[in-house]
């Protein structure tokens, strides 16, 4: 398997200006993160998926951040409009969450290194 | 919101040097904690998986250790090498959610 796998790997882009994320999980796997690190918060879980339905996203900052996750191998995290402090690097991450819970190991993709000017 | 603290915050040591650093995390509605290594522009690579009390995982030169009851885990780092360099992440995991301390960054000077 090629492992987790996150489109862009750079995205610069204006304020103001839609953003959308791509994240396809590994193969099998059943649970998928999203998360954004930043300088001052470390790295912080936004949402997650389990069987493609939004588990929590209590994480998510506010109303202009969404995600979807339409089909097991893919998964979107939208921004919009963009602001100047949305710029971070947004990562994917994907496990297989069995009976026993997370007891394995979580997957992570390259990020996606989001600036807004 | 739940806290996952780590210390300490970044660590310098010389080649040869052995270091641990720890994992402070709520000790009630525990299911796993993960230890994760990461390196400068790179993604987060799982190290261990822990769950059990008492719990020790070794690989390699690195190993760590679980107590669940006070809320802590160790890991420790035997021998460092400057490939050893990078940031040490750990995540509590409760109710399917990961929340993940703010890291030690280790320096290994050669």
């Amino acid at each position: 398997d090629a492992g987790v796998i996150q489109s862009p790997r750079h995205e610069v882009t204006e304020m103001g200006q839609e953003v959308t994320l791509r994240c396809k999980p590994i193969s099998g796997h059943n649970s998928l993160f999203w998360y954004r690190q930043t300088m001052m918060r470390g790295l912080e879980l936004l949402i997650y998926f389990n069987n493609n339905v939004p588990i929590d996203d209590s994480g998510m900052p506010e109303d202009r951040f969404s995600a979807k996750m339409p089909n097991a191998s893919f998964s979107t995290l939208k921004i919009q409009p963009s602001e100047p402090r949305d710029s971070a690097v947004y990562f994917c991450a994907s496990i297989f969450n069995g009976p026993g819970g997370p007891v394995n190991i979580q997957y992570f993709g390259a990020g996606t290194r989001l600036s807004v000017l | 919101i739940l806290n996952v603290e780590q210390s300490p915050q970044s660590l310098h040591v010389q080649e040869g040097d052995s270091t641990n650093f720890t994992c402070s995390f709520p000790s009630s509605n525990f299911y796993a904690l993960h230890w994760y290594r990461w390196e400068t522009a790179k993604s987060p690579e799982a190290l261990f998986v822990m769950t059990l009390n008492g719990d020790e995982k070794k690989k390699g030169r690195i190993s760590a250790t679980l107590n669940t009851k006070e809320g802590y885990s160790y890991l420790y780092i035997k021998g460092s090498q400057p490939e050893d360099s990078a940031t040490y992440l750990c995540a509590f995991c409760n109710f399917n959610k990961f929340y993940f301390g703010s890291g030690t960054k280790l320096n290994v000077k050669p």
